[in-house]
Protein backbone atom coordinates (compact mmCIF):
# COMPACT_ATOMS: atom_id res chain seq x y z
CA UNK A 1 0.00 0.00 0.00
CA UNK A 2 1.38 3.48 -0.68
CA UNK A 3 2.14 5.75 2.26
CA UNK A 4 0.09 8.78 0.83
CA UNK A 5 -2.74 7.98 -1.72
CA UNK A 6 -4.67 10.77 -3.89
CA UNK A 7 -6.90 10.60 -6.97
CA UNK A 8 -4.64 11.79 -9.30
CA UNK A 9 -7.46 13.26 -11.14
CA UNK A 10 -7.59 15.36 -13.50
CA UNK A 11 -11.15 17.03 -12.14
CA UNK A 12 -12.01 19.44 -14.59
CA UNK A 13 -14.15 22.41 -13.09
CA UNK A 14 -15.53 25.27 -13.98
CA UNK A 15 -15.06 28.85 -12.48
CA UNK A 16 -17.08 29.41 -8.99
CA UNK A 17 -17.26 25.67 -8.51
CA UNK A 18 -16.35 23.81 -5.37
CA UNK A 19 -13.92 21.26 -5.32
CA UNK A 20 -12.77 18.64 -2.80
CA UNK A 21 -9.67 16.14 -2.36
CA UNK A 22 -9.26 13.69 -0.88
CA UNK A 23 -6.25 11.82 0.75
CA UNK A 24 -5.39 8.62 3.16
CA UNK A 25 -2.14 8.26 4.05
CA UNK A 26 -0.78 4.25 5.83
CA UNK A 27 1.14 5.28 8.47
CA UNK A 28 -0.44 5.75 11.91
CA UNK A 29 2.21 7.36 13.14
CA UNK A 30 2.51 10.44 10.51
CA UNK A 31 2.66 13.59 12.62
CA UNK A 32 2.18 16.46 10.55
CA UNK A 33 0.20 17.21 7.56
CA UNK A 34 -0.19 19.12 4.78
CA UNK A 35 -1.48 20.51 1.14
CA UNK A 36 1.21 21.45 -1.54
CA UNK A 37 0.47 22.80 -4.53
CA UNK A 38 3.19 22.32 -8.09
CA UNK A 39 1.91 24.11 -11.18
CA UNK A 40 3.57 22.28 -14.09
CA UNK A 41 7.30 21.88 -13.78
CA UNK A 42 7.85 23.90 -10.66
CA UNK A 43 8.45 22.92 -7.32
CA UNK A 44 5.78 22.33 -4.82
CA UNK A 45 4.71 25.26 -2.55
CA UNK A 46 3.30 24.89 0.63
CA UNK A 47 -0.23 25.53 0.21
CA UNK A 48 -1.68 25.05 4.05
CA UNK A 49 -0.66 23.19 7.07
CA UNK A 50 -3.51 20.92 8.03
CA UNK A 51 -4.65 20.86 11.90
CA UNK A 52 -6.51 18.20 13.60
CA UNK A 53 -9.64 20.43 14.60
CA UNK A 54 -9.59 21.42 10.63
CA UNK A 55 -8.33 25.06 9.24
CA UNK A 56 -9.52 27.59 6.97
CA UNK A 57 -7.38 29.94 4.85
CA UNK A 58 -10.02 31.82 2.12
CA UNK A 59 -11.80 29.75 -0.25
CA UNK A 60 -9.48 26.74 1.29
CA UNK A 61 -10.58 24.11 3.99
CA UNK A 62 -8.74 21.07 5.17
CA UNK A 63 -9.58 18.78 7.34
CA UNK A 64 -8.12 15.92 9.23
CA UNK A 65 -9.52 12.68 10.60
CA UNK A 66 -7.02 10.57 12.42
CA UNK A 67 -9.36 7.86 13.16
CA UNK A 68 -9.62 6.92 9.00
CA UNK A 69 -6.16 8.37 8.02
CA UNK A 70 -7.64 10.79 5.74
CA UNK A 71 -7.02 14.24 5.35
CA UNK A 72 -9.38 16.47 2.62
CA UNK A 73 -9.03 20.25 0.72
CA UNK A 74 -11.73 21.85 -0.57
CA UNK A 75 -11.41 24.71 -2.37
CA UNK A 76 -14.40 27.19 -3.15
CA UNK A 77 -15.13 29.46 -5.95
CA UNK A 78 -12.51 27.92 -7.97
CA UNK A 79 -10.03 30.57 -9.75
CA UNK A 80 -8.35 30.03 -12.86
CA UNK A 81 -5.07 30.71 -11.36
CA UNK A 82 -6.21 27.71 -9.38
CA UNK A 83 -5.17 24.99 -12.14
CA UNK A 84 -2.37 23.35 -10.35
CA UNK A 85 -1.52 19.78 -8.88
CA UNK A 86 -2.18 19.42 -5.22
CA UNK A 87 -0.10 17.58 -3.40
CA UNK A 88 -1.10 15.80 0.16
CA UNK A 89 2.11 15.49 2.27
CA UNK A 90 2.62 13.79 5.55
CA UNK A 91 5.62 14.30 8.14
CA UNK A 92 6.33 10.95 10.18
CA UNK A 93 7.06 10.95 13.88
CA UNK A 94 10.62 11.11 14.74
CA UNK A 95 11.85 12.22 10.62
CA UNK A 96 12.36 14.93 8.64
CA UNK A 97 11.40 13.49 5.38
CA UNK A 98 8.14 14.88 3.68
CA UNK A 99 6.20 11.68 2.37
CA UNK A 100 4.40 13.28 -0.90
CA UNK A 101 1.24 11.89 -2.25
CA UNK A 102 1.38 11.77 -6.19
CA UNK A 103 -0.71 14.49 -6.50
CA UNK A 104 -4.14 15.53 -7.65
CA UNK A 105 -4.49 17.53 -11.38
CA UNK A 106 -6.98 20.80 -10.80
CA UNK A 107 -8.02 22.67 -14.20
CA UNK A 108 -10.55 25.13 -13.97
CA UNK A 109 -11.87 26.48 -16.97
CA UNK A 110 -13.69 29.96 -17.70
CA UNK B 1 10.80 37.31 0.16
CA UNK B 2 13.90 34.84 1.21
CA UNK B 3 14.39 31.78 -1.21
CA UNK B 4 16.37 28.92 -1.88
CA UNK B 5 17.92 28.99 -4.71
CA UNK B 6 19.71 26.63 -6.99
CA UNK B 7 22.00 26.08 -10.23
CA UNK B 8 22.06 25.14 -12.54
CA UNK B 9 18.46 25.28 -13.58
CA UNK B 10 19.19 22.36 -15.93
CA UNK B 11 21.61 20.30 -16.63
CA UNK B 12 22.85 17.53 -19.17
CA UNK B 13 25.11 14.99 -18.98
CA UNK B 14 26.26 11.57 -20.25
CA UNK B 15 25.79 8.46 -18.84
CA UNK B 16 28.44 7.69 -16.02
CA UNK B 17 29.67 11.25 -15.39
CA UNK B 18 29.38 13.03 -12.44
CA UNK B 19 27.35 16.23 -11.84
CA UNK B 20 26.81 18.15 -8.84
CA UNK B 21 24.37 20.06 -8.20
CA UNK B 22 24.07 23.24 -6.07
CA UNK B 23 21.83 25.06 -3.77
CA UNK B 24 21.80 28.02 -1.38
CA UNK B 25 19.35 27.57 1.17
CA UNK B 26 17.45 30.38 3.35
CA UNK B 27 20.32 32.12 5.44
CA UNK B 28 19.17 31.59 8.83
CA UNK B 29 18.13 28.01 8.16
CA UNK B 30 19.68 24.55 9.35
CA UNK B 31 18.08 21.68 7.88
CA UNK B 32 18.55 21.00 4.51
CA UNK B 33 17.17 18.20 2.44
CA UNK B 34 17.11 17.01 -1.62
CA UNK B 35 14.18 15.59 -2.83
CA UNK B 36 13.53 14.25 -6.50
CA UNK B 37 11.15 13.95 -8.99
CA UNK B 38 11.22 11.92 -11.91
CA UNK B 39 9.13 12.67 -14.74
CA UNK B 40 5.23 12.51 -14.09
CA UNK B 41 6.24 10.77 -10.35
CA UNK B 42 5.71 11.96 -7.70
CA UNK B 43 8.29 14.15 -5.14
CA UNK B 44 10.68 11.56 -3.28
CA UNK B 45 12.78 12.56 -0.01
CA UNK B 46 16.52 11.56 -0.70
CA UNK B 47 18.24 12.96 2.19
CA UNK B 48 18.39 15.10 5.19
CA UNK B 49 21.52 17.39 6.61
CA UNK B 50 21.86 18.69 9.88
CA UNK B 51 25.17 20.06 11.79
CA UNK B 52 27.09 19.27 8.91
CA UNK B 53 25.98 15.14 9.30
CA UNK B 54 23.46 13.20 7.16
CA UNK B 55 20.17 12.94 9.55
CA UNK B 56 18.68 10.53 7.11
CA UNK B 57 18.64 8.90 3.99
CA UNK B 58 16.69 7.25 1.73
CA UNK B 59 17.43 3.98 -0.05
CA UNK B 60 17.69 5.91 -3.28
CA UNK B 61 20.24 7.96 -2.22
CA UNK B 62 22.88 5.43 -2.28
CA UNK B 63 26.98 5.28 -2.62
CA UNK B 64 26.61 7.31 -5.96
CA UNK B 65 25.09 10.12 -3.86
CA UNK B 66 26.73 12.34 -0.93
CA UNK B 67 26.43 15.53 0.27
CA UNK B 68 27.89 18.97 1.31
CA UNK B 69 27.75 21.73 2.52
CA UNK B 70 31.39 23.01 1.63
CA UNK B 71 31.19 26.66 3.36
CA UNK B 72 28.61 28.58 4.96
CA UNK B 73 26.20 29.11 2.40
CA UNK B 74 26.07 25.98 -0.17
CA UNK B 75 24.46 22.97 0.63
CA UNK B 76 25.73 20.38 -2.80
CA UNK B 77 24.24 16.90 -3.92
CA UNK B 78 26.80 15.21 -6.27
CA UNK B 79 26.14 12.11 -7.88
CA UNK B 80 29.02 10.49 -9.12
CA UNK B 81 28.54 8.15 -11.75
CA UNK B 82 25.13 8.63 -13.44
CA UNK B 83 22.61 6.73 -14.42
CA UNK B 84 20.19 7.18 -17.25
CA UNK B 85 17.77 6.56 -14.48
CA UNK B 86 19.03 9.63 -13.05
CA UNK B 87 17.01 11.87 -15.14
CA UNK B 88 14.83 13.59 -12.75
CA UNK B 89 14.31 16.97 -11.33
CA UNK B 90 16.11 17.41 -8.43
CA UNK B 91 14.76 20.31 -5.64
CA UNK B 92 16.81 21.29 -2.75
CA UNK B 93 14.51 22.46 0.84
CA UNK B 94 15.49 23.78 3.45
CA UNK B 95 13.63 24.67 7.04
CA UNK B 96 14.80 26.61 10.17
CA UNK B 97 13.64 23.76 12.60
CA UNK B 98 12.74 20.36 12.20
CA UNK B 99 9.81 18.39 11.89
CA UNK B 100 6.23 19.76 13.12
CA UNK B 101 4.61 22.22 11.32
CA UNK B 102 7.91 23.72 10.38
CA UNK B 103 7.44 24.41 6.67
CA UNK B 104 10.50 23.39 4.13
CA UNK B 105 11.23 26.01 1.50
CA UNK B 106 11.78 24.45 -1.86
CA UNK B 107 14.29 25.81 -4.83
CA UNK B 108 13.06 26.12 -8.14
CA UNK B 109 14.63 22.94 -8.91
CA UNK B 110 17.77 21.49 -11.08
CA UNK B 111 16.23 19.12 -14.13
CA UNK B 112 19.21 16.39 -15.06
CA UNK B 113 18.84 14.64 -18.09
CA UNK B 114 21.30 11.40 -18.80
CA UNK B 115 22.01 10.56 -21.98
Amino acid sequence: RKEVEQDPGPFNVPEGATVAFNCTYSNSASQSFFWYRQDCRKEPKLLMSVYSSGNEDGRFTAQLNRASQYISLLIRDSKLSDSATYLCVVLNTGFQKLVFGTGTRLLVSP
Amino acid sequence: EPEVTQTPSHQVTQMGQEVILRCVPISNHLYFYWYRQILGQKVEFLVSFYNNEISEKSEIFDDQFSVERPDGSNFTLKIRSTKLEDSAMYFCASSGKAGGLNEQFFGPGTRLTVL
